[in-house]
């Protein structure tokens, strides 16, 4: 069964600064990989995701993330912080392998942006 | 392109009261997911569609929770009777894996409180 664990449920940083939202996966199978941002009362909107090729994968507001096998990882960065990055991000692995492609979501992490 | 539709936004009920939610997802999308996030945790799936057949109910309480997808377009969840432990938003989604996308669009969700 997949699993996500994503570290620190909290992280602040200041504006400006580098954003490091940590994710670990466990996956009997290739994972497809993941990263979602919640605002308050709104939906998931999907940041990026890796299915097959480049492991660097680019998305959206100038996030990127880089899965690691060797190291099980899918960790979001973002080179400088904006005060509208504060939300909740939540990392999810689906096997992709087709009949079962539910995300199994991580319990997410929620950024908080300081001035 | 339409988003996912979901109604009411919002739902407050007393416990042991019945509830219902709705969900339009994307035109064409043939599988439709109902997601639970309870405060503080990542998504929970509780059913999947392909269409309108059950692919995955194995995480619904079955005994309380119901849903259909009427010729595979809409769907609706029910809960009844319902219990303080159901408070939560209930997410649907879709996805459009048949054209080998890999991209999931959530709704905005119905925040349930149950008093």
């Amino acid at each position: 069964a997949q699993s996500v664990t994503q570290l620190g449920s909290h992280v602040s940083v200041s504006e400006g600064a580098l954003v490091l939202l940590r994710c670990n996966y466990s996956s009997s199978v290739p994972p497809y990989l993941f990263w979602y941002v919640q605002y308050p009362n709104q939906g998931l909107q999907l940041l990026l995701k890796y299915t097959t090729g480049a492991t660097l994968v680019k998305g959206i507001n100038g996030f990127e993330a880089e899965f690691k096998k060797s190291e099980t990882s899918f960790h979001l960065t973002k080179p400088s912080a904006h005060m509208s990055d504060a939300a909740e991000y939540f990392c999810a692995v689906s096997d992709g392998q087709g009949g079962s492609e539910k995300l199994v979501f991580g319990k997410g992490t929620k950024l908080t942006v300081n001035p | 392109e339409a988003g996912v539709a979901q109604s009411p936004r919002y739902k407050i009920i007393e416990k042991r009261q019945s509830v219902a939610f709705w969900c339009n997802p994307i035109s064409g999308h043939a599988t439709l997911y109902w997601y639970q996030q309870i405060l503080g945790q990542g998504p929970k799936l509780l059913i999947q569609f392909q269409n309108n057949g059950v692919v995955d109910d194995s995480q619904l309480p079955k005994d309380r929770f119901s849903a259909e997808r009427l010729k595979g377009v809409d769907s609706t969840l029910k809960i009844q009777p319902a219990k303080l432990e159901d408070s939560a938003v209930y997410l649907c989604a879709s996805s459009s894996y048949e054209t080998g996308d890999y991209g999931y669009t959530f709704g905005s969700g119905t925040r349930l409180t149950v008093v």
